[in-house]
């Protein structure tokens, strides 16, 4: 089955700096990666996601890559603030009509500092 | 707005005890998940469902069930709870229509068996 991998586990940044989290899978035929933030005490909520016939999609301070040959794909938010704070979840899934079943990357805990 | 209610955000028990995990979603979503969430283990899939009364295993179904008798509601049940089970549990709902199947998490629910 799929297996995906997250990197870093935590990440600090000051506020205004960017910030990356990198994912890996291992199933070729995977063709959805969504992205989803956890804040705290809530549930996790999908922000951004991207498939498989785009390598990027943006949506005002988040962006996210994909490298199908390379089987990777990374989350970048610029000017960070502390809102950002959250834990980030990547996910990749073979989407179909039926829906899809997501396996879900380790988390990265993000602590934007004021 | 949509809802998924989990309706105990904390729990204590103890080793033995048969625990049921309430779920409810208000979007009339076909498919229901839960999962499990543990540090640096991501979400890993426990059951999931995708019409009343059909159940599969996910990744990790040992030591647990699920009873789904009405679409709006799915419970995950506990046998017999040990000290692993000891996890943050969390409820999706999703539409099964469509590309994405975006998942819709409840706030969680926090177990500790002791």
């Amino acid at each position: 089955g799929e297996n995906v991998e997250q990197h870093p586990s935590t990440l600090s940044v000051q506020e205004g700096d960017s910030a990356v989290i990198k994912c890996t899978y291992s199933d070729s035929a995977s063709n959805y990666f969504p992205w989803y933030k956890q804040e705290l005490g809530k549930g996790p909520q999908l922000i951004i996601d991207i498939r498989s016939n785009v390598g990027e999609k943006k949506d005002q301070r988040i962006a996210v890559t994909l490298n199908k040959t390379a089987k990777h794909f990374s989350l970048h938010i610029t000017e960070t603030q502390p809102e950002d704070s959250a834990v980030y979840f990547c996910a990749a899934s073979i989407s179909d009509n039926a829906g899809n079943m997501l396996t879900f990357g380790g988390g990265t805990r993000l602590m934007v500092k004021p | 707005d949509v809802k998924v209610t989990q309706s105990s955000r904390y729990l204590v028990k103890r080793t033995g005890e048969k625990v049921f995990l309430e779920c409810v979603q208000d979007m009339d979503h076909e498919n229901m998940f839960w999962y499990r969430q543990d540090p640096g283990l991501g979400l890993r899939l426990i059951y999931f469902s995708y019409d009343v009364k059909m159940k599969e295993k996910g990744d990790i179904p040992e030591g647990y069930s699920v009873s789904r008798e009405k679409k709006e509601r799915f419970s995950l049940i506990l046998e017999s709870a040990s000290t692993n089970q000891t996890s943050m549990y969390l409820c999706a709902s999703s539409y099964s229509g469509g590309w994405t199947g975006e998942l819709f998490f409840g706030e969680g629910s926090r177990l500790t068996v002791l």
